[in-house]
């Protein structure tokens, strides 16, 4: 079984600029989420998408926007980025929404400069 | 809204003891409480889901428990070892409506002496 994956695991972008980040979810798992954690912080829920659809979303602007493909991957794309939008970005996915187990990737650790 | 507070922010330990990481948390609508480990640098790795329907869950030697009326959680780490060294974060899904995530506090930092 495979485990939920993301990529990049680590990239440097300047102020203004966008950038998407990739997320699989675990094998049969239909629901996937994505969080923002600043350092020394507990993960911030962004968004979450479940059979490709957005069911739920977290107090981030719109300049965060993401997707859910067939095979319930997911992408978290971040517009006109911020020097505070630097964090590590998480991925998880679960098999049911709601009340099911979450399983995380190991992020994507963004720097804005 | 949700808030979840973790206590103490920081605990240090000699090898060997068991110790009591705590969770509180102001909504009891809840579906579930589900407690993880990170790493440095790392994602977060699941260690006990709680429904809102139990009363605790065990693995090994962690042992969750849930109060949901008081809005309280511990996670007991029995016998503890160098390699329990992380931060501890515990998180809640509130059913007040709508796909609202999980809900995190700032997690526990532990050190685990040898």
């Amino acid at each position: 079984e495979t485990g939920v994956t993301q990529s990049p695991t680590h990239l440097i972008k300047t102020r203004g600029q966008q950038v998407t980040l990739r997320c699989s979810s675990q094998s049969g798992h239909n629901t996937v989420s994505w969080y923002q954690q600043a350092l020394g912080q507990g993960p911030q829920f962004i968004f979450q998408y479940y059979r490709e659809e957005e069911n739920g979303r977290g107090n981030f602007p719109p300049r965060f926007s993401g997707l859910q493909f067939p095979n319930y991957s997911s992408e978290l794309n971040v517009n006109a980025l911020e020097l505070d939008d630097s964090a590590l970005y998480l991925c998880a996915s679960s098999l049911v929404p709601l009340t099911g187990e979450l399983f995380f990737g190991e992020g994507s650790r963004l720097t804005v400069l | 809204k949700q808030e979840v507070t973790q206590i103490p922010a920081a605990l240090s330990v000699p090898e060997g003891e068991n110790l009591v990481l705590n969770c509180s948390f102001t909504d009891s609508a809840i579906y579930n409480l589900q407690w993880f480990r990170q790493d440095p640098g790392k994602g977060l790795t699941s260690l006990l889901l709680i429904q809102s329907s139990q009363r605790e869950q065990t693995s090994g030697r962690l042992n969750a428990s849930l109060d949901k009326s008081s809005g309280r959680s511990t996670l007991y780490i029995a016998a503890s070892q160098p390699g329990d060294s992380a931060t501890y974060l515990c998180a809640v899904v509130s059913t007040g409506g709508g796909a609202d995530g999980l809900t995190f506090g700032k997690g526990t930092h532990l050190i685990i002496q040898p």
